[in-house]
C-alpha cells in the first residue's frame, strides 16, 4: 500500500549542482504533481502533469524541470541548485476527473542548497 | 487566477474545547472542491474534508465540520472535542472543476494544549 513515494527523503546541495527528485505513484493515476512548501508560504505548484507524455507549469516553475517519464513516474530536476530552493517538495498525483478531485502526497524531500 | 487566503497564522485552543480556522477563496467559477488538509510534524499532507461546491449542505467528517458560504466564498474549518492528536498544520486549497491544478492556502498552525 505505498501510495505516492519520494525519494530521496533528504539532501543537502552546493550552489551550482544538479539533482533529480524521484516520485513514483502506484495508484494508476493520471494526474501529478510537484509542489514546494516554505515557511508562511504555504505549498505553491511546481509544474504538474495531466496525463503521460504532457506537462504544464505552475505557480513557481523557474529553476526546474520535470519529465513524465511513464504513467507512474514523474521527475524534478534542479539543472543548477541555488540557495532560493531549499525547500521542502512534495508530489502528489490524483485521478483527472474523478469525482472527489482529491490529491495523494508523498512524504516529502527536504533539500538544502548551501 | 484563483487565490486562497488563510488569515490566521496561528491558533491554539485547549484540549476538549471547539476551534474554527477560517478560509477565504476568489474564484469566478461556479463548480470547484474545497478542502482542509492536515500537515502533522511527520510532514505527511493529510485529507480532512472535502466540499464540492454544488451541494448546499455542509461537510462533516468526526469531529470536523465545515461552514461553507459560497456566496461569501468562505469555507471555515470548526474541529470539536479537540485532542491533543489536532495539533498540526492546517490548509485550505481549491480546485476547479476546468483544471488539474490545487492552490493552497499559507496555512494556519493550530496548537492542542492539554
Amino acid at each position: 500500500n505505498a501510495g505516492v513515494t519520494q525519494t530521496p527523503k533528504f539532501q543537502v546541495l552546493k550552489t551550482g549542482q544538479s539533482m533529480t527528485l524521484q516520485c513514483a505513484q502506484d495508484m494508476n493515476h493520471n494526474s501529478m504533481y510537484w509542489y514546494r512548501q516554505d515557511p508562511g508560504m504555504g505549498l505553491r505548484l511546481i509544474y504538474y502533469s495531466a496525463s503521460e507524455g504532457t506537462t504544464d507549469k505552475g505557480e513557481v516553475p523557474n529553476g526546474y524541470n520535470v519529465s513524465r517519464l511513464n504513467k507512474r513516474e514523474f521527475s524534478l530536476r534542479l539543472e543548477s541548485a541555488a540557495p532560493s530552493q531549499t525547500s521542502v517538495y512534495f508530489c502528489a498525483s490524483s485521478e483527472a476527473g474523478e469525482n472527489t478531485g482529491e490529491l495523494f502526497f508523498g512524504e516529502g524531500s527536504r533539500l538544502t542548497v548551501l | 487566477a484563483q487565490t486562497v487566503t488563510q488569515s490566521q497564522p496561528e491558533m491554539s485552543v485547549q484540549e476538549a474545547e471547539t476551534v474554527t480556522l477560517s478560509c477565504t477563496y476568489d474564484t469566478s467559477e461556479n463548480n470547484y472542491y474545497l478542502f482542509w488538509y492536515k500537515q502533522p510534524p511527520s510532514r505527511q499532507m493529510i485529507l480532512v474534508i472535502r466540499q464540492e461546491a454544488y451541494k448546499q449542505q455542509n461537510a462533516t467528517e468526526n469531529r470536523f465540520s465545515v461552514n461553507f458560504q459560497k456566496a461569501a466564498k468562505s469555507f471555515s474549518l470548526k474541529i470539536s472535542d479537540s485532542q491533543l492528536g489536532d495539533t498540526a498544520m492546517y490548509f485550505c486549497a481549491f480546485r476547479s472543476y476546468n483544471t488539474d491544478k490545487l492552490i493552497f492556502g499559507t496555512g494556519t498552525r493550530l496548537q492542542v494544549f492539554p
